[in-house]
């Protein structure tokens, strides 16, 4: 039983390049969200999937795209990079039950 | 929307001592209120978390307190010891438990 897998762990990208981070959970939980956090600034919700099939947007969206793959899975895009988007990025499932966060993926952009 | 803030930003204890951090949230619709610990170069992890109806919740040396009036809520942390040592974030969420509005966390140290 894994929990909340994220991959990569690493990534550094140039400014305009796309990548997209990936995450699974084997808890079998309806929602699984996407964070980011920045310092001084907690985590900040960028998009969410209450169930599979529906995404929505979370409170800083912009610059991301999500797709809710299955009920395990859950995929977070970036189509251009900008350095604003240097981050540490959590996945996490829950729903009705408190939040699982994965252990992070560390994304800087140069 | 929810906004959640957090005091203070730091907190350094000596072993042994209590630690309080507060938060205060803006929406009167938030009814769901967890406290987080992140260890450095860790995942957040619950540590406690508490619902609207209940106005205290303890486990064994860490205890939440809600006052929904006031729309503020806090970590009690009793007899500190050098493993607390990590960033504490209080967040508040409506129905879903994964839909949280996140303080600004607290780093606390604890010194031996």
């Amino acid at each position: 039983n894994a929990g909340v897998t994220q991959t990569p762990k690493f990534q550094v990208l140039k400014t305009g390049q796309s990548m997209t981070l990936q995450c699974a959970q084997d808890m079998n939980h309806n929602s699984m969200y996407w964070y980011r956090q920045d310092p001084g600034m907690g985590l900040r919700l960028i998009y969410y999937s209450a169930s599979e099939g529906t995404t929505d947007k979370g409170e800083v969206p912009n610059g991301y795209n999500v797709s809710r793959l299955n009920k395990r899975e859950f995929s977070l895009r970036l189509e251009s990079a900008a350095p604003s988007q240097t981050s540490v990025y959590f996945c996490a499932s829950g729903g009705n039950s408190p939040l699982h966060f994965g252990n992070g993926t560390r994304l800087t952009v140069t | 929307g929810e906004n959640v803030e957090q005091h203070p930003s730091t907190l350094s204890v000596q072993e042994g001592d209590s630690a309080v951090i507060k938060c205060t949230y803006s929406d009167s619709a938030s009814n769901y209120f967890p406290w987080y610990k992140q260890e450095l170069g860790k995942r957040p992890q619950l540590i406690i978390d508490i619902r609207s109806n209940v106005g205290e919740k303890k486990d064994q040396r860490i205890a939440v307190t809600l006052n929904k009036t006031a729309k503020h809520f806090s970590l009690h942390i009793t007899e500190t010891q050098p493993e607390d040592s990590a960033v504490y974030f209080c967040a508040a969420g409506g129905t879903s438990y994964g839909k949280l509005t996140f303080g600004q966390g607290t780093i606390l140290t604890v010194h031996p």
